[in-house]
């Protein structure tokens, strides 16, 4: 089974501030690797997919790197919509099963 | 629009039984796959069960194999988990989720629905 380790696990940052998130991947996962944003009360969005495209809706200020075991979440201009939690998420090829990081909070500092 | 919306949540005894329900809108329900996706409150995600867009295959996490099956009724374009043994475990927010192309992400999910297992 595939292990994603998110880092850090909080992320204490200001408004107009650069983000920066990890997701390691315990084995490669090629670029099949997608990031989500969850609020309180909310269910997970869909962000980016395949490591780098941005899903339908999403500014462009969201943007995914990286590639076989690394793999960064950059924001690079937050906004006070965007403190959540932030999972990734991948697809092992065979039986098809799915695994998330353990989420990294963004909070306002 | 696309819509997800989770019913049949709520209080059951250790060892009780369940079914959770998706009803789903705003896209054709029967060329997705569908899976089920929960989260113990206040901790992260875990996914339950995928099924394919005919029902023909069906995968789950070794936690609930045995216990959880996932099913689907394209007539009705909707989506159940029949979840059975039940533990305090298992208390979390249950999600339905429907999956890209490629069965790879989940593209679009319902609001959730809470199931608490307790005495």
């Amino acid at each position: 089974e595939i292990v994603l380790t998110q880092s850090p696990a909080t992320l204490s940052l200001s408004p107009g501030e650069r983000a920066t998130l990890s997701c390691r991947a315990s084995q490669s996962v090629t670029n099949y690797l997608a990031w989500y944003q969850q609020k309180p009360g909310q269910a997970p969005r869909l962000l980016i997919y395949d490591a780098s495209n941005r899903a339908t809706g999403i500014p462009a200020r969201f943007s995914g790197s990286g590639s076989g075991t690394d793999f960064t979440l950059t924001i690079s201009s937050l906004e006070p919509e965007d403190f959540a939690v932030y999972y990734c998420q991948q697809r092992s090829n065979w039986p098809p099963t799915y695994t998330f990081g353990q989420g990294t909070k963004l909070e306002i500092k | 629009e696309v819509q997800l919306v989770e019913s049949g949540g709520g209080l059951v005894q250790p060892g009780g039984s369940l079914r959770l329900s998706c009803a789903a809108s705003g896209f054709t329900f029967s060329s997705c796959w569908m899976s089920w996706v929960r989260q113990v409150p206040g901790t992260g995600l875990e996914w339950l069960a995928y099924i394919k867009q005919d029902g023909s295959e069906k995968y789950y996490v070794d936690s609930v194999k045995g216990r959880f099956t996932i099913s689907r009724d394209n007539a009705k374009n909707s989506l159940f988990l029949e979840m059975n043994s039940l533990r305090a475990e298992d208390t979390a927010v249950y999600y339905c989720a429907r999956g890209d192309y490629w069965a790879r992400y989940f593209e679009s999910w319902g609001q959730g629905t809470l199931v608490t297992v307790s005495s």
